[in-house]
């Protein structure tokens, strides 16, 4: 079992529309969660990081965290052309008495104008 | 602030010859990742140093590929003999100590193995 899976789409979605983006973990103790994104040919940026249960958002994105399920979602209301991109899940777990960060292999939005 | 520097930004040998990556951090950040990534794949951590000591390197193929960090600054990352499968985006990125998850990643070493 991977660490971290993702469906590697693509997903597409209609401009306007909500993007709805899913991720499971494996590790139970897994710390902290992460949304990045990252355009073709481009390195992949932070956009959202949760900690708690519940949802958090920041401005049209919000991020949701189930601990109990293992799971972690990405909302993208309204979604906009210039959101097309590969979005990367990335889990922080300690272990060896340092702190890593794991990342899934990521899901390819098309938002269709 | 300067971000995450990367040199070279794209590289073409042939198998079996030798590469080098370089990366600066951000100044003040103690720690530094090598992450391969592989097209239509995440990004795969090869190494991770805090300052300059190797905190964690278990998916570092250690016949072929070797790194270092110098006074836990810069650092760089060698390939040799090269092989076919190591084609891929070579990205390193940074973090303060304590915050690992706010990486900040450089625009990444493309290498072509032909």
């Amino acid at each position: 079992q991977k660490e971290v899976e993702q469906n590697s789409g693509p997903l597409s979605v209609p401009e306007g529309a909500i993007a709805s983006l899913n991720c499971t973990y494996s590790d139970r103790g897994s710390q902290s969660f992460f949304w990045y994104r990252q355009y073709s040919g481009k390195s992949p940026e932070l956009i959202m990081f949760i900690y708690s249960n519940g949802d958090k958002e920041d401005g049209r994105f919000t991020a949701q965290l189930n601990k109990a399920s293992q799971y972690v979602s990405l909302l993208i209301r309204d979604s906009q052309p210039s959101d097309s991109a590969t979005y990367l899940c990335a889990v922080k777990r300690v272990g060896g008495g340092y702190q890593k960060v794991t990342f899934g292999t990521g899901t390819k939005l098309q938002v269709i104008p | 602030e300067a971000g995450v520097a990367q040199s070279p930004r794209y590289k073409i040998i042939e198998k079996r010859q030798s590469v080098a990556f370089w990366c600066n951090p951000i100044s003040g950040h103690a720690t530094l990742y090598w992450y391969q990534q592989i097209l239509g794949q995440g990004p795969k951590l090869l190494i991770q140093f805090q300052n300059n000591g190797v905190v964690d390197d278990s998916q570092l193929p250690k016949d072929r590929f070797s790194a270092e960090r110098l006074k836990g600054v810069d650092s760089t990352l060698k390939i040799q003999p090269a092989k076919l499968e190591d084609s891929a985006v070579y990205l390193c990125a940074s973090s303060l100590q304590g915050a690992p998850e706010k990486l900040f990643f450089g625009s990444g070493t493309q290498l072509s193995v032909l």
